[in-house]
């Protein structure tokens, strides 16, 4: 079973870019999508973008104006950029893997939260 | 965009007894692309089911799916302590995912 592990900083000021990085246990980085997933505080799941390891990259409408995720295949990790962060991006933001033939998550970080905070 | 809509909200149940979780789609979602989750408080989420019914590794056969078109159905045959949770469904489509709100199962 892979491993993903998220980290970034914890608190982001408004109007900042918000950055995260996930490793892959294995290194692993063909044949999937690499997901970001976020969960505001008390409520439910959003999906955020995905990257197929081909370079395909696929964002949710309403965050891809400012949402940019990309792969670093050497090193096994793939990270986030969220531009112009606000109040309403502070959420527990996962990291996780899509299968590329039924597009479900089987494999997920344990999750990180950032809190979008002066 | 397709929109999941989750029934009920919550759910109140004694162990031992079947839980029946419902995922309507706006419009038609393929079978092999609705998936459904179980999130525990604190804990990322764990797929329960992919294709609509086939079971991840690990997951035990109390648990079943079903349904097609624009409805689906999560089935938990007889609640065990550890089964009160969140479940969400989730569905891909034309290059995009989306989730249901979420469905909370909690001890009556």
């Amino acid at each position: 079973q892979v491993r993903l592990q998220e980290w970034g900083p914890g608190r982001v000021k408004p109007s900042e870019t918000l950055t995260l990085t996930c490793a892959v246990s294995d290194s692993s980085i063909s044949n999937y999508y690499w997901s970001w997933i976020r969960q505001p505080p008390g409520k439910g799941l959003e999906w955020i973008g995905s990257f197929y390891y081909s370079g395909n990259t696929n964002y949710n409408p309403s965050l891809k104006s400012r949402v940019t995720i990309s792969l670093d295949t050497p090193e096994g990790q793939f990270s986030l950029k969220m531009t112009s962060a606000t109040a309403a991006d502070t959420a527990v933001y996962y990291c996780a893997r899509a299968d590329s033939l039924d597009y479900f998550f089987d494999n997920w970080g344990q999750g990180t939260l950032v809190t979008v905070s002066s | 965009e397709i929109v999941l809509t989750q029934s009920p909200g919550t759910l109140s149940l004694s162990p031992g007894e079947r839980a029946t979780l419902s995922c309507r789609a706006s419009q038609s979602v393929s079978r092999s692309y609705l998936a459904w989750y179980q999130q525990k408080t604190g804990q990322a989420p764990r797929l329960l089911i992919y294709a609509a019914s086939s079971r991840a590794t690990d997951i035990p056969d109390r648990f079943s799916g079903s349904g097609s078109g624009t409805d689906f159905t999560l089935t938990i045959s007889r609640l065990e302590p550890e089964d009160f949770a969140v479940y969400y469904c989730q569905q891909y489509d034309n290059s995009l995912w989306t989730f249901g709100q979420g469905t909370k199962v909690e001890i009556k």
